[in-house]
């Protein structure tokens, strides 16, 4: 079973970093990609980065709304999937859900963490 | 990459169907048979109802169906019913390894 729980979220200044967490309490996630989708307040949902398996080389694909300023992370020792945040824009104030990327769909997804930029 | 383009509501009384329509280009939707639905209950996590274009994962109502023709893909649900009510998303692959979703649908059950 794969239980996605998602942390890190908090009210940041613009301009700030914050780094994000995916921890799977369930089985290993090792031979999975990871993916990362946010929502916006009253809007829809949208794809912000995924990282392969350690089978392809943790290789990393980002949006290009965050790429240069997100970097997607894992460390399958642990458990854990990390999405750093930098140069924080008030755009990027949405509820951030970790989810499990399987072939080609998002079967088991976190609970969401909430990142708000604002000063 | 836009996001594809769904319509922003659609509605229909119990045991109706309703169909939303999830419209790309060449290089998303029509090019990859890798479309995917989530039902979203606002609060909730997002749900997957429907994968690679039409298959439903174990545990999923076979009221929920879904297909494709050319740069569309469509989600019915047929007999509907009140816990229907909610957000719902397609998402396809992209040709550049990415990923898209759609703008999103709320459907309101009458």
């Amino acid at each position: 079973e794969v239980q996605l729980v998602d942390s890190g979220g908090s009210l940041v200044q613009p301009g700030r970093s914050l780094r994000l967490s995916c921890t799977n309490s369930g089985s290993t996630f090792g031979n999975y990609a990871l993916t990362w989708v946010r929502q916006a307040p009253g809007k829809g949902l949208e794809w912000v980065a995924f990282v392969r398996s350690k089978y392809y080389g943790e290789t990393t694909e980002y949006a290009a709304s965050v790429k240069g300023r997100f970097t997607i992370s894992r460390d399958d020792s642990k458990g854990i999937a990390y999405l750093q945040m930098n140069s924080l824009k008030t755009e990027d104030t949405a509820l951030y859900y970790c989810a499990r990327l399987y072939y080609y769909y998002f079967d088991y997804w976190g609970q969401g963490t909430l990142v708000t930029v604002s000063s | 990459q836009s996001a594809l383009t769904q319509p922003r509501s659609v509605s229909g009384s119990p045991g109706q169907s309703v169909t939303i329509s999830c419209t790309g280009t060449s290089s998303d939707v029509g090019g990859y048979d890798y479309v995917s639905w989530y039902q979203h209950h606002p609060g909730k996590t997002p749900k997957l109802i429907i994968y690679d274009v039409s298959e439903r994962p174990s545990g999923v109502p076979d009221r929920f169906s879904g297909s494709k023709s050319g740069n569309t893909a469509s989600l019915t649900i047929s007999g509907l019913q009140a816990e229907d009510e909610a957000d719902y998303y397609c998402c396809s692959c992209t040709g550049i390894s990415t990923y898209v979703f759609g703008t999103g649908t709320e459907v309101t059950v009458l």
